[in-house]
């Protein structure tokens, strides 16, 4: 079936403008995450979700990031007053459920660059 | 510090050669992932340890998870160009069954 699948693939824009990027899961995933992943590191994890609610947002840098999935599936990552240090590519994963037992799925990734 | 350690960074071995990548953490490990991951692209799940000592193949690939030292060895045998990119370990390091730890990966590259 198909995987965990993210738009844009690519997104510039300028700074201290707003940005939403999307993720798509696995159907059928209750757990979805995001990760940010900067030029030569592992990602990094920012958010996780079970169902629609947030259970864990420790890893979101500040209060101008926030992400919603209001129907249990598709999720978007909003950023606003981007800033240059916000480039990176921003990963989505989803797994059937939570616990060690369930693999994360990742998806392709969007590059965000701020000019 | 790095709370999971990769080593080596990088890798250049020849076509057939065998290869071991090592990941180490500081803190329990509660799950051990190995990902694979080629520029642009997303994370390639490979395989999940969970038990001290367990071992698993998949293909030319075998990881094992050694509990009491923290630390996790994938090792590829006779590489081939198609293996060549970012080996990626990540770790459920808090016990938190969801938040995933990574190292900073090892770039692994395999001439012909």
């Amino acid at each position: 079936g198909a995987g965990v699948s993210q738009t844009p693939s690519n997104k510039v824009t300028e700074k201290g403008k707003y940005v939403e990027l999307r993720c798509d899961p696995i159907s059928g995933h209750t757990a979805l995450y995001w990760y940010r992943q900067s030029l030569g590191q592992g990602p990094e994890f920012l958010i996780y979700f079970q169902g629609t609610g947030a259970a864990d947002d420790s890893g979101l840098p500040n209060d101008r990031f926030f992400a919603v999935r209001p129907e249990g599936s598709v999720s978007t990552l909003k950023i606003q007053r981007t800033e240059r240090g916000d480039s990176a590519v921003y990963l989505c994963a989803s797994s059937l459920e939570i616990g060690q037992h369930y693999e994360q799925y990742f998806g392709p990734g969007t590059r965000l660059t701020v000019t | 510090s790095q709370e999971l350690e990769q080593s080596p960074q990088s890798l250049i071995v020849q076509e057939g050669k065998n290869l071991t990548i090592n990941c180490t953490s500081s803190k329990t490990l509660y799950g051990l992932y190995w990902y694979k991951q080629k520029y642009g692209e997303g994370l390639i799940f490979l395989m999940m340890l969970q038990k001290g000592g367990e071992e698993k193949s998949h293909e030319k690939i075998t990881a094992k998870l050694d509990e009491k030292k923290q630390q996790s060895s994938l090792h590829i045998t006779a590489s081939q160009p198609s293996h060549a990119g970012i080996y990626l370990c990540g770790a459920d390091i808090g016990g938190s069954n969801y938040k995933l730890t990574f190292g900073k990966g090892t770039l692994l590259t395999v001439n012909p």
